[in-house]
């Protein structure tokens, strides 16, 4: 079965600060994919990255960074010199090749303070 | 803004009542998924439909129902509702079949208040 443990609930950092976000998954699937999504107090979901299982290269999009370890079954995501703007939920989801749904973990609360 | 429409954005309404919530999916998209969030069980994948059938479906209550119509915009029917139905229901819509090979574009959400 597919699952999605994000085990920090809550993290408050102050700005400039870097934060990292923790996601496991668990999943039988060789083929599955990863994603983190943003959620503002503003409500909506947006996307941040998406990453097949086949790619265990890091990725860095601006203060952005996503660290991938299948050996770990890990998805964590760094955000560098942290700004009040990040300040949101973040869900870590997974969805396996030929499922059609995406399962989300419980979602961090992050506090950035100025 | 991710293209994908929902309304109303906000809705109350009191137990034992009917309430559709309408999505249009991002043009050219021809999958909606239809999720739920709620305090108590996060974000929850209800359903979803691929160009007008059923595709899948998760955890939706007998007392739900949606449908995708030609045009490819899609409701969710929520009848004989409850207190715990109180949540923020989300649709998202993306171009292939299953969620696994791209992305899904979420709209801002229909938050649902039962009293």
């Amino acid at each position: 079965a597919q699952k999605v443990t994000q085990a920090q609930t809550e993290i408050s950092v102050v700005e400039k600060e870097d934060v990292t976000l923790d996601c496991v998954y668990e999943t039988r699937d060789t083929t599955y994919y990863l994603f983190w999504y943003k959620q503002p107090p503003s409500g909506e979901l947006v996307f941040l990255i998406r990453r097949n299982s086949f790619d265990e290269q890091n990725e860095i999009s601006g203060r952005y960074s996503w660290n991938f370890q299948k050996s770990t079954s890990s998805f964590n995501f760094t955000i560098t010199a942290s700004q009040v703007v990040d300040s949101a939920v973040y869900f870590c989801a997974l969805s396996e090749a030929g499922r059609n749904k995406l399962v989300f973990g419980a979602g961090t609360i992050l506090r950035v303070k100025s | 803004d991710s293209g994908v429409t929902q309304t109303p954005k906000h809705l109350i309404t009191a137990t034992g009542q009917r309430v559709t919530l309408r999505c249009s999916p991002r043009s050219g998209d021809l999958s909606v998924y239809w999720y739920q969030q709620s305090l108590d069980q996060g974000l929850q994948f209800l359903i979803q439909y691929y160009n007008g059938e059923e595709r899948a479906k998760g955890n939706i209550l007998e007392r739900f129902s949606a449908q995708q119509f030609p045009d490819l915009h899609s409701e969710l029917n929520l009848s004989s509702l409850e207190l715990g139905d109180s949540a923020l229901y989300f649709c998202a819509s993306s171009v292939e079949g299953g969620a696994g090979t791209g992305e899904l574009f979420f709209g801002e959400g229909s938050r649902l208040t039962v009293l």
